[in-house]
């Protein structure tokens, strides 16, 4: 069964260093997610993307975060310059267009902040 | 802005009991859909079941059914004969059929124990 992947599973970085957190959504799916996850607390939206642009933005998807879909099968989040509150699981999650509109989440990637 | 509530943060069942986890929502809309996800150890987020506001009839998956009742705004989950592979996170999300990212917006989650 084709699954969502994520790269890397952690990631330990020092404050202010830009991290890229990598995701490839499952093939034929046109929508794609990002949500986080701080330790013991709710997942949150940050971000969706359609179409080769972001489509909705939470408040926390603010100048220090951007997406790119760089090429056919990449998803990828860069966090400019980490804050130390910025340590949470990162989830990518992808929807197929037609038919169920159900979202599947990847595996996440937990980011340390130091 | 939509609102998910999970007001029992832990829950323990034993096995092959049935359990029922609490869910409720605010939303000033009529349509929309709503979904049990399940999140392991492993902390990979599975979904469960799912549940579209317009249809009256309760969506059931093998052991695990919902009963959604949209005048109260609630929507809780029923796991027949838990197993030990059950005990998880279980986390109720909401989206509105309105918004163009078609986000979800998940509640506080309840922490599954089963006991054996």
């Amino acid at each position: 069964e084709p699954e969502v992947t994520q790269t890397p599973s952690h990631q330990v970085t020092q404050m202010g260093q830009e991290v890229i957190l990598r995701c490839v959504p499952i093939s034929n799916h046109l929508y794609f997610y990002w949500y986080r996850q701080i330790l013991g607390q709710k997942v949150e939206f940050l971000v969706s993307f359609y179409n080769n642009e972001i489509s909705e933005k939470s408040e926390i998807f603010d100048d220090q975060f951007s997406v790119e879909r760089p090429d056919g099968s990449n998803f990828t989040l860069k966090i400019r310059s980490t804050k130390l509150e910025d340590s949470a699981m990162y989830f990518c999650a992808s929807r197929h267009e037609t038919g169920t509109d159900t979202q599947y989440f990847g595996p996440g990637t937990r980011l340390t902040v130091l | 802005a939509q609102t998910v509530t999970q007001s029992q943060p832990e829950m323990s069942v034993q096995e092959a009991e049935t359990v029922t986890l609490s869910c409720t929502y605010d939303t000033s809309e009529s349509d929309y859909y709503l979904f049990w996800y399940k999140q392991p150890p492993s902390r990979q987020m599975i979904l469960v079941i799912r549940q579209e506001a317009y249809k009256q009839q309760n969506a059931t998956e093998n052991r695990f059914s919902v009963n959604f009742q949209k005048a109260a705004k609630s929507f809780s989950l029923k796991i027949s004969d838990s197993q030990l592979g059950d005990a998880a996170m279980y986390f109720c999300a909401y989206r509105s059929s309105y918004n163009a990212g078609n986000m979800l917006t998940f509640g506080g989650g309840t922490r599954l124990m089963v006991k054996p």
